[in-house]
């Protein structure tokens, strides 16, 4: 069953503690994005990847980190310096040409306990 | 800078009235735009975009560049057209940014 998979669902954080977020895709793209989606304010681009080892800031990458060490994988990591951190967190990929659809996992749930 | 807006948070239609969700964009490029929906419980997928011009379920959008606007229109609305619908553009490359998401309730 080809898909972008995102685990665990739901998360619970201490203040404090790094999480990391795992996303997998067996579509065999290159691309692959994580947002951030708030109320009121829908997907905001966080890391973007167009090629294994190779990985560009979006809008608000301060206070996350991620790595591209295998086409099917893109761990997000949230660290302790990311001020909000509790959020909806969506993985995507994609095939890299502009008018590619995204396909898009169903989302963790981060909560900063 | 590049900007996708959707003025409307909330959006309430009675079932079999028409629906126009709006959607406008800053860029400089020539975009590519596009219509996500996200139905409850369910994941964010494509739901057209324009290069292709077509219709599904019954919704179309036009691209408009002297208005920069790229609103989606459906003649009568359905229950189950009820979620969220985010207009998204396309940059030059891959990279994609997302509006702040219409949610569309379709009252019986």
């Amino acid at each position: 069953d080809g898909g972008i998979t995102q685990s665990p669902k739901y998360l619970f954080r201490k203040e404090g503690q790094n999480v990391t977020l795992s996303c997998e895709q067996n579509l065999n793209h290159d691309a692959m994005y994580w947002y951030r989606q708030d109320p009121g304010q829908g997907l905001r681009l966080i890391y973007y990847s167009q090629i294994v080892n190779d990985f560009q800031k979006g809008d608000i990458a301060e206070g996350y980190s991620v790595s591209r060490e295998k086409k099917e994988s893109f761990p997000l990591t949230v660290t302790s310096a990311q001020k909000n951190p509790t959020a909806f967190y969506l993985c995507a990929s994609s095939r890299v040409t502009a008018t590619a659809e995204a396909f898009f996992g169903q989302g963790t749930r981060l909560t900063v306990v | 800078a590049q900007r996708v807006t959707q003025p409307e948070k909330l959006l309430s239609v009675f079932k079999g009235a028409p629906v126009e969700l709006k959607c406008n964009y800053s860029y400089s490029g020539s975009p590519e735009l596009f219509w996500y929906v996200q139905y409850s419980r369910q994941r964010l997928q494509l739901l057209l975009r324009h290069i292709s011009r077509e219709s599904i379920k019954g919704f179309t959008a036009d691209l408009n560049k002297g208005e920069t606007s790229f609103h989606l229109k459906k003649p009568f609305a359905q229950e189950e057209d009820s979620a969220m619908y985010y207009c998204a553009l396309g940059l030059g490359g891959f990279k994609t940014i997302f509006g702040a998401g219409t949610r569309l309730f379709v009252k019986a």
